[in-house]
């Protein structure tokens, strides 16, 4: 168990909806990352929030977003799903944000997403 | 730009037999770090190693051993007397040292212990 904990564990949505993935990170952890995992593009870096603010952006689409909240939790909010956003998100958290090094990612068990 | 590659899709090994599974990456950063990660059948990615760009001194973690090599830019990893439970997909991952701190992760490699 890395401690970070994601929910819901499976998601089964319909295109054009919005759905909400939660993340809570390691206790202690104020880096949170948002990475996505699918057959065709493998594992990829969507966001990332440190200390609630957004730190990074990686391939993230437009129909995307997140946030961090003050306790640190953090959403990834999809909108007008597609079929190709069936994939598997995985959110991760770390240390600190690497100004001096950088340190290693304990991820979640990630909610499976399947958009009909 | 940065890029991970793991040549081998998929390795299958007899159990009791050793493996290696390799990793090559890019990067035009001198301060960089590099990670393995497990995703067993059960989904969830499991930290192994990471290593820096100044540390090339080889690790060893009970049968797991990791090769850093910064002359041919690999990092590759090796299981000594694979067992069943080892059965997964082994994903190699890069993190540059300036700008943002998230992970560029290869391809993976499915390997499948055979008992």
């Amino acid at each position: 168990d890395s401690g970070v904990t994601q929910t819901p564990k499976h998601l089964i949505t319909a295109t054009g909806q919005r759905v909400t993935l939660r993340c809570s990170p390691r206790s202690g952890d104020l880096s949170v990352y948002w990475y996505q995992q699918s057959l065709d593009q493998g594992l990829q870096f969507l966001i990332q929030y440190y200390n609630g603010e957004e730190r990074a952006k990686g391939n993230i689409l437009e129909r995307f977003s997140a946030q961090q909240f003050p306790d640190l939790h953090s959403e990834l909010n999809l909108s007008s799903l597609e079929l190709g956003d069936s994939a598997l998100y995985f959110c991760a958290s770390s240390v600190t944000p690497g100004l001096a090094r950088v340190n290693e990612q304990f991820f979640g068990p990630g909610t499976r997403l399947t958009v009909l | 730009a940065q890029k991970v590659t793991q040549a081998q899709t998929e390795i299958s090994v007899v159990e009791k037999e050793d493996v290696t599974l390799d990793c090559v990456y890019e990067t035009r950063d001198t301060t960089y770090y590099l990670f393995w990660y497990k995703q067993p059948p059960s989904g969830e990615l499991v930290f192994l190693i990471r290593r820096n760009s100044f540390d090339e001194q080889n690790e060893i973690s009970g049968r797991y051993s990791w090769n850093f090599q910064k002359s041919t830019s690999s990092f590759n990893f090796t299981i000594t007397a694979s067992q069943v439970v080892d059965s997964a997909v082994y994903f190699c991952a890069l993190s540059e040292g300036t700008g943002a701190n998230n992970l560029f992760f290869g391809t993976g490699t499915r390997l499948t212990v055979i008992p």
